[in-house]
């Protein structure tokens, strides 16, 4: 089974900051069907990108997914208020993990 | 435009069981399969399975055999999910999920129902 390990645990950013999230596999992800969910308090995650760089309808374009292989990386370019919460990567396919998550705090 | 709307929270003691419900709308139930997913307190989410909505069929994932079910009622566009024996470690939000149309093919989760949070205490 796919192992995804997030870094860093906690981002400590102030709005209009710079994020860079990090999701390392522990096999190489196939056919890059790595994607990226936020989550809030009491919510349901929300998917961001799909296919590793494709941004889901209606996601600003302050967000955006790179990477292959075993690397990829969420990068936030200019923080919003709403945007501090919990990050997920997500490895999909015939079955399914996720990251630990990285929390984004302001 | 498409919901998952799920049942409410449950308290249940161990031992108990408990039947978590997904009703969906504004898209034809049987074009798209339903997924599992669990997040225990403070974690990350956990995938538990899939099951068709065309034949029924459900596929659990590893440490979800045995005492989880997933099945179906397709006249109300409703798929549940049923724990028995339950244990305390089983306290959890349950989240069903749905492949949005845009995917290119990969079975990515765009669409979540709002979550049932079960709490297993005596």
């Amino acid at each position: 089974e796919i192992v995804l390990t997030q870094s860093p645990v906690t981002l400590s950013l102030s709005p209009g900051e710079r994020a860079t999230l990090s999701c390392r596999a522990s096999q190489s992800v196939s056919s890059n069907y790595l994607g990226w969910h936020q989550q809030k308090p009491g919510q349901a995650p929300r998917l961001l990108i799909y296919g590793a760089s494709s941004r889901a309808p209606g996601i600003p374009d302050r967000f955006s997914g790179s990477g292959s292989g075993t690397d990829f990386t969420l990068t936030i370019s200019r923080l919003e208020p709403e945007d501090f919460a919990v990050y997920y990567c997500h490895r999909y396919g015939s079955s399914h993990t996720f990251g630990q998550g990285t929390k984004l705090e302001i | 435009q498409v919901h998952l709307v799920q049942s409410g929270s449950e308290l249940k003691k161990p031992g108990a069981s408990v039947k978590v419900s997904c009703k969906a709308s504004g898209y034809i139930f049987t074009t798209y399969a339903i997924n599992w997913v669990r997040q225990a307190p403070g974690q990350g989410p956990e995938w538990m399975g899939w099951i068709s909505t065309n034949t029924g069929n459900p596929t659990y994932a590893q440490g979800f055999t045995g005492r989880f079910v997933f099945s179906l009622d397709t006249s109300v566009n409703t798929a549940y999910l049923e724990i028995s024996s339950l244990k305390a470690e089983d306290t959890a939000v349950y989240y069903c999920a749905r492949v949005p149309e845009y995917s290119g093919g990969g079975p990515i989760f765009g669409y979540w129902g709002q979550g049932t949070l079960v709490t297993v205490s005596s």
